[in-house]
């Protein structure tokens, strides 16, 4: 079956610009996550959504990121005002109701502020 | 708040070698999952192993196996008979049983040398 999927692959934006990033789940995965990977921080956590709903937000950096998640299925991660900081590779995943513990990640999306 | 330590950023072996990567984390909750995830070129992340820490019995899959110290908070991955393939990023992650985020370590890049 087909697996999570992201779109862009790469986004090039400037300082300054919004930028949306999008998450396709694996059909039938309730709970969504977001993370980052970038060199300087490594692999860190953003958000989670089980639902429509994000029970924990705790590692969305600033109030610039901002996330949402409609019909329980595709989800959108917004940053304003990018910052050459936010440089980094977006990556999601999901995972199954009855298989809670094991993430299935996408392929993520590059994000180069210039 | 729980970390993961991997304390080899690089290593290379030949091919048919084996090799084991090291991971360490701090933890004072007793029940959690471990995790050892690989990323190969293509950004995504693939589940190569869990564990579960109230199982004694060591996870195996295929050429992949652990080895889990609880008491010293330990958890390290042995790949044998190592092929081409496997060369990537590997990834150590810790996941409380409450919660839902991985905490990743920093990631050691694994190369197989023909």
């Amino acid at each position: 079956g087909a697996g999570v999927s992201q779109s862009p692959s790469n986004k090039v934006t400037e300082k300054g610009k919004d930028v949306e990033l999008r998450c396709d789940p694996i059909s039938g995965h309730t709970a969504l996550y977001w993370y980052r990977q970038s060199l300087g921080q490594g692999l860190e956590f953003l958000i989670y959504f089980q639902g429509n709903s994000a029970p924990d937000k705790s590692g969305l950096p600033s109030d610039r990121f901002s996330a949402e998640r409609t019909g329980g299925s595709v989800s959108t991660l917004t940053i304003q005002r990018t910052q050459q900081e936010d440089s980094a590779v977006y990556l999601c995943a999901s995972s199954a109701p009855d298989s809670p513990y094991e993430q299935y990640f996408g392929p993520g999306t590059r994000l180069t502020v210039t | 708040a729980q970390t993961v330590t991997q304390s080899q950023p690089e290593m290379s072996v030949q091919e048919a070698e084996t090799v084991t990567l090291s991971c360490t984390y701090d933890t004072s909750e007793n029940n959690y999952y471990l995790f050892w995830y690989k990323q190969p070129p293509s950004r995504q992340m693939i589940l190569v192993i869990r564990q579960e820490a109230y199982k004694q019995q060591n996870a195996t899959e295929n050429r992949f196996s652990v080895n889990f110290q609880k008491a010293a908070k330990s958890f390290s991955l042995k790949i044998s008979d190592s092929q081409l393939g496997d060369t990537a990023m590997y990834f150590c992650a810790f996941r409380s049983q409450g919660a839902q985020k991985l905490v990743f370590g920093q990631g050691t890049r694994l190369t197989i040398n023909p």
